[in-house]
């Protein structure tokens, strides 16, 4: 069954460092999104991308966040600064275009900001 | 603000009995519904979904039901199996392509 895959599924950092969290999306599926979920709170909407720009964004999408679909496979979050507030767990999603299609959802990297 | 309610943080059901999860939603652009499983550890696994111009959709054991006047969603899951345990996510959007806007989740145990 296809799924989304994410590297790496942990990544700690340091403060203030730039960190590249990596998503392949589901190889048909033409919307791609990213997520988090800080310890012990709900899944937060990030970002979405469709036709290779941001289609919708939240608050929390920062100038300290970027998306990137640099092939025509992967899909990435850049986080510019990190602050420890980052930490949490992100997850890619994507699904496909059309009527009540659900997202597919990857494992999760699980950010550490030190 | 949360546009998307669990008021139950958790759940305990015994094996074989109906297990009964609650949303509640105060966007009413809100179009399409969806129950997420989530383990610890890993990613949400999509359960069954529902849109707005239905009231009912199931699948094997579990059924969505949606009340848009009331703007609430249950989750059933007839019988309930140990297997079932873990938390349940409601989420809701305008459309596919839209981003999900999620409840803080119920955790269900089943116990034998």
């Amino acid at each position: 069954e296809p799924e989304v895959t994410q590297t790496p599924s942990h990544q700690v950092t340091q403060m203030g460092q730039e960190v590249i969290l990596r998503c392949v999306p589901i190889s048909n599926h033409l919307y791609f999104y990213w997520y988090r979920q800080i310890l012990g709170q709900k899944v937060e909407f990030l970002v979405s991308f469709y036709n290779n720009e941001i289609s919708e964004k939240s608050e929390i999408f920062d100038d300290q966040f970027s998306v990137e679909r640099p092939d025509g496979s992967n899909f990435t979050l850049k986080i510019r600064s990190t602050k420890l507030e980052d930490s949490a767990m992100y997850f890619c999603a994507s699904s496909t275009p059309g009527e009540d299609t659900e997202a597919f959802f990857g494992q999760g990297t699980r950010l550490t900001v030190v | 603000d949360q546009q998307v309610k669990q008021n139950s943080p958790s759940l305990s059901v015994q094996e074989g009995r109906i297990s009964i999860l609650n949303c509640d939603y105060t966007n009413s652009m809100f179009d399409y519904f969806l129950w997420y499983k989530k383990y610890p550890a890993e990613g949400p696994t999509f359960l069954i979904s529902i849109s707005s111009i239905k009231d009912k959709n199931e699948d094997g054991r579990f059924t969505v039901f949606l009340n848009k006047s009331a703007k609430h969603l249950s989750l059933h899951i007839v019988p309930s199996q140990p297997g079932d345990s873990a938390v349940y996510f409601c989420a809701a959007s305008r459309n596919s392509g839209y981003a999900l806007n999620f409840g803080k989740g119920t955790s269900l145990l089943v116990t034998p």
